[in-house]
């Protein structure tokens, strides 16, 4: 099986450009689709981006989602910080059994 | 408006059983495999099982194989967790998701909070 590694945490100030890493230990990065889930304080999971870099309809065009298979990694970018966007992010992608694995989360702070 | 509602959580003790249920509208419930993801308060997601549109499928994570068993009956657009010989390690908010068909999980219910201890 693989992980994904994530940044515990990341923060940066309102307007900048922040950058979420997801590495992935075992096996090829572009070997199946990585999604990102946003998830605010006391609330549900939503998907920001799905298919390594599709944007859903209503996800601000800040949020944009990348593969680079040289380092075996996905990167969540979020440009434009706004205090809304602080929250946590979770990737998330499909092992050789079909099932989902998560990335530990990343708390993305808007200082 | 599409929505899964959660149900059936609550305290239980080692080694006993409990069923989650969610239930699910403003959607073709049949056309959809479903899943149930889990969350310790103030930790990350852990996904514990899928079922696809018409029970075919199954999955189920290593971490609660052999003691909970995914359902659902489309009939009542409802989605089902038994789960038996519960640990303290399974406490944890149970959400009820929806597949949109390529693995992506696109709505997720508010869940349930099930709790194992003595």
């Amino acid at each position: 099986n693989f992980m994904l590694t994530q940044p515990h945490s990341v923060s940066e100030s309102p307007g900048k450009t922040v950058i979420i890493s997801c590495t992935r230990s075992g096996g090829n990065i572009a070997s199946n689709y990585v999604q990102w889930y946003q998830q605010r304080p006391g609330s549900s999971p939503t998907i920001v981006i799905y298919e390594d870099d599709q944007r859903p309809s209503g996800v601000p065009g800040r949020f944009s989602g990348s593969i680079d298979i040289s380092s075996n990694s996905a990167s969540l970018t979020v440009s434009g910080l706004q205090t809304e966007d602080e929250a946590d992010y979770y990737c998330q992608s499909y092992d050789y059994n079909n099932h989902a694995v998560f990335g530990g989360g990343t708390k993305l702070t808007v200082l | 408006e599409v929505k899964l509602v959660e149900s059936g959580g609550g305290l239980v003790q080692p080694g006993r059983s409990l069923r989650l249920s969610c239930a699910a509208s403003g959607f073709p419930f049949d056309e959809y495999a479903m899943h149930w993801v889990r969350q310790v308060p103030g930790k990350g997601l852990e996904w514990v099982s899928h079922i696809n549109w018409n029970s075919g499928s199954l999955g189920y994570a290593d971490s609660v194989k052999g003691r909970f068993t995914i359902s659902r009956d489309n009939a009542k657009t409802s989605l089902y967790l038994q789960m038996n010989s519960l640990r303290a390690e399974d406490t944890a908010l149970y959400y009820c998701v929806k597949d949109n068909s390529r693995g992506v999980f696109d709505i997720w219910g508010q869940g349930t909070m099930v709790t194992v201890s003595s």
